[in-house]
This record gives C-alpha cells, sequence and structure tokens, in this order.
C-alpha cells in the first residue's frame, strides 16, 4: 500500500506557541489533504491542497492555519498560535492515482498527536 | 447536512462469531463510500471503496455491501487481531474533497 510519512508523532507544546506539523505524500503527486481526530470523537476534515493551492478549507481551518509546501515534496500545517482545543491528532492524507480529486480513495499517514497545555 | 452514522459505537465478539457492522448515510448525492480500520493512536488504514449500489468488496474476512441508504461491513469468523475501529466515511455529491467520517465502530474480538 502506497505510504503517507508524518513528522513528528508527538508534539507538546504550550498554549500561544506555533507549531508546524509536516508531511510527505505519496510521491509527485498534486492533492493532499489535512484532517484532524479530536480524541474520542470523529475524524474531520480542514483543508485541501491542489497544485500549491488551497482547494478547500473547513470552518475549522480559520486564520490561525496555514498550509505550504516549501520544497518539493513536503508540505506542512501551521498553527500560529495554538489553543487548548487544538490537541488533538492531525492527519495528512494524499490519493494514490495521477488525477486524485473526487472519488480517489485517500491514503492516510500515522498521524501527529499534538498536546497543548 | 451531510452525514454520517455508524452502529453500534461499539461491538465485543467472541473469536469466529461473525457479526455485521452497519453505516448509514445521509448525503445530498453519493460518489463513493470507504471503510477504514484504524488502530488506537495510528491512522485510518483502507479498506474498501464502494461506488454503487449493489456494488460488493471482500478482503479476507471482510466484506463490504452498499445500498442506496447504508452500508455493512461483514465479519466472517473473526481473530483477535480484527479487533480495531472500523470508520465509514462518504464523497457526497458536488464538488467537495473532503470525507465525510462517522465516528465509527469499535470491534473487541476476544480470543
Amino acid at each position: 500500500e502506497p505510504e503517507v510519512t508524518q513528522t513528528p508523532s508527538h508534539q507538546v507544546t504550550q498554549m500561544g506557541q506555533e507549531v508546524i506539523l509536516r508531511c510527505v505524500p505519496i510521491s509527485n503527486h498534486l492533492y493532499f489533504y489535512w484532517y484532524r481526530q479530536i480524541l474520542g470523537q470523529k475524524v474531520e476534515f480542514l483543508v485541501s491542497f491542489y497544485n500549491n493551492e488551497i482547494s478547500e478549507k473547513s470552518e475549522i481551518f480559520d486564520d490561525q492555519f496555514s498550509v505550504e509546501r516549501p520544497d518539493g515534496s513536503n508540505f506542512t500545517l501551521k498553527i500560529r498560535s495554538t489553543k487548548l482545543e487544538d490537541s488533538a491528532m492531525y492527519f495528512c492524507a494524499s490519493p494514490k492515482g495521477a488525477s486524485g480529486g473526487a472519488q480517489e480513495t485517500q491514503y492516510f499517514g500515522p498521524g501527529t498527536r499534538l498536546l497543548v497545555l | 447536512e451531510d452525514q454520517v452514522t455508524q452502529s453500534p459505537e461499539a461491538l465485543r465478539l467472541q473469536e469466529g462469531e461473525s457479526s455485521s457492522l452497519n453505516c448509514s448515510y445521509t448525503v445530498s448525492g453519493l460518489r463513493g463510500l470507504f471503510w477504514y480500520r484504524q488502530d488506537p493512536g495510528k491512522g485510518p488504514e483502507f479498506l474498501f471503496t464502494l461506488y454503487s449500489a449493489g456494488e460488493e468488496k471482500e478482503k479476507e474476512r471482510l466484506k463490504a455491501t452498499l445500498t442506496k441508504k447504508e452500508s455493512f461491513l461483514h465479519i466472517t469468523a473473526p481473530k483477535p487481531e480484527d479487533s480495531a475501529t472500523y470508520l465509514c466515511a462518504v464523497y457526497p455529491q458536488g464538488g467537495s474533497e473532503k470525507l465525510v467520517f462517522g465516528k465509527g465502530t469499535k470491534l473487541t474480538v476476544n480470543p
């Protein structure tokens, strides 16, 4: 199965600090997605990113969040000023097919567990 | 609003005791339904994709089926290693690329 990787696996931060979560999606793919899962709750969509631009975002994805592609293979999710309620597992996901987008299966990374104190 | 509801929330089975998990969805249209397995502290692991009513997919002890309103994940003769949370997700109709997830069914298989 295609592999999506994420770093770090765990991150502990103080409220108000900035965090950067990293993802390496399936190679050479133009699409990727970020989701989060608060403990005991549903997996929730945050943002989709296509060809270096945000293509869709949820109401959760406010001005505190940003996504970037700093180089050819890595993607980042930045939370500028973390809040207690940002504590969650953050997953990135990537399709396998070259076209990506609608109806493509999304393959998830192992996640980053973020704890905001 | 697009919704995915999974039942039961938790299920305990004895090894070898077959059962089914349910995923019902309320969406404006369905472009695809996905089943994932999630182990504690891990990311969702893809199992199946279903696109149209009547479609069925199988993998080892698992079989997924789809109707116009719901999907079932049938587990035949489960083993303890099948213990996990099983997640259902849909792509609703329209241009959205986001997956809408249910809360999952936590399956425990006792030896």
